[in-house]
């Protein structure tokens, strides 16, 4: 079946600008998380999702980051007014469930060059 | 909070030889999984292997085995028989029993650039 998909592939914005970018999970899985990737690090989480529910936001790195999820589906991660230490890769990744046991199926990724 | 550790950033290895690569935890947890990822430039993250922290005996996946040291907090990657298509960035992450406002998040350490010498 069809992985986790994420759109757009590579972004390109201003600085000062509003970005959206999206996570398609897996169809059925209930567990949906987000992670940024800066050039040449490991991935650092910044929120997951249960349904459409979020229960700790703390992993943001500052209010200008938002998420949101529809149903057990497509989850959205705004940025507003992007800095340029926003530049990174952003992952999502999903989950049947959210227990330990099962396995996070990740997508490829959006890269996101703030100039 | 856990922490990852890779204090390799970069190996390298020729084609057929074996290569290790390293991986420190630190955690207060009894209970946890631990994880190798692959990710190789088109970004896509690869589970490579994983370990559950109540199992003693060391996970194996084809040419791919951990050498897993509770004690120790150690879980390093052993590849055999490397090939070319092995070369990748490498990611050592810990994961935690599920919690209500967590999840089950994964910590990952910084990586280790692996490159495979014909």
């Amino acid at each position: 079946g069809a992985g986790v998909s994420q759109s757009p592939s590579n972004k390109v914005t201003e600085k000062g600008k509003d970005v959206e970018l999206r996570c398609d999970p897996i169809s059925g899985h209930t567990a949906l998380y987000w992670y940024r990737q800066r050039l040449g690090q490991g991935l650092e989480f910044l929120i997951y999702f249960q349904g459409n529910s979020a229960p700790d936001k703390s992993g943001l790195p500052s209010d200008r980051f938002s998420a949101e999820r529809t149903g057990e589906s497509v989850s959205t991660l705004t940025i507003q007014r992007t800095q340029q230490e926003d530049s990174a890769v952003y992952l999502c990744a999903s989950s049947l469930v959210p227990d330990s046991s099962y396995e996070q199926y990740f997508g490829p990724g959006t890269r996101l060059t703030v100039t | 909070a856990q922490t990852v550790t890779q204090s390799q950033p970069e190996m390298s290895v020729q084609e057929a030889e074996t290569v290790t690569l390293s991986c420190t935890y630190d955690t207060s947890e009894s209970d946890y999984y631990l994880f190798w990822y692959k990710q190789p430039p088109s970004r896509q993250m690869i589970l490579v292997i994983r370990q559950e922290a109540y199992k003693q005996q060391n996970a194996t996946e084809n040419r791919f085995s951990v050498n897993f040291q509770k004690a120790a907090k150690s879980f390093s990657l052993k590849i055999s028989d490397s090939q070319l298509g092995d070369a990748a960035m490498y990611f050592c992450a810990y994961r935690s029993d599920f919690t209500e406002t967590s999840g089950s998040r994964l910590t990952f350490g910084e990586g280790t650039q692996l490159t495979v010498n014909p």
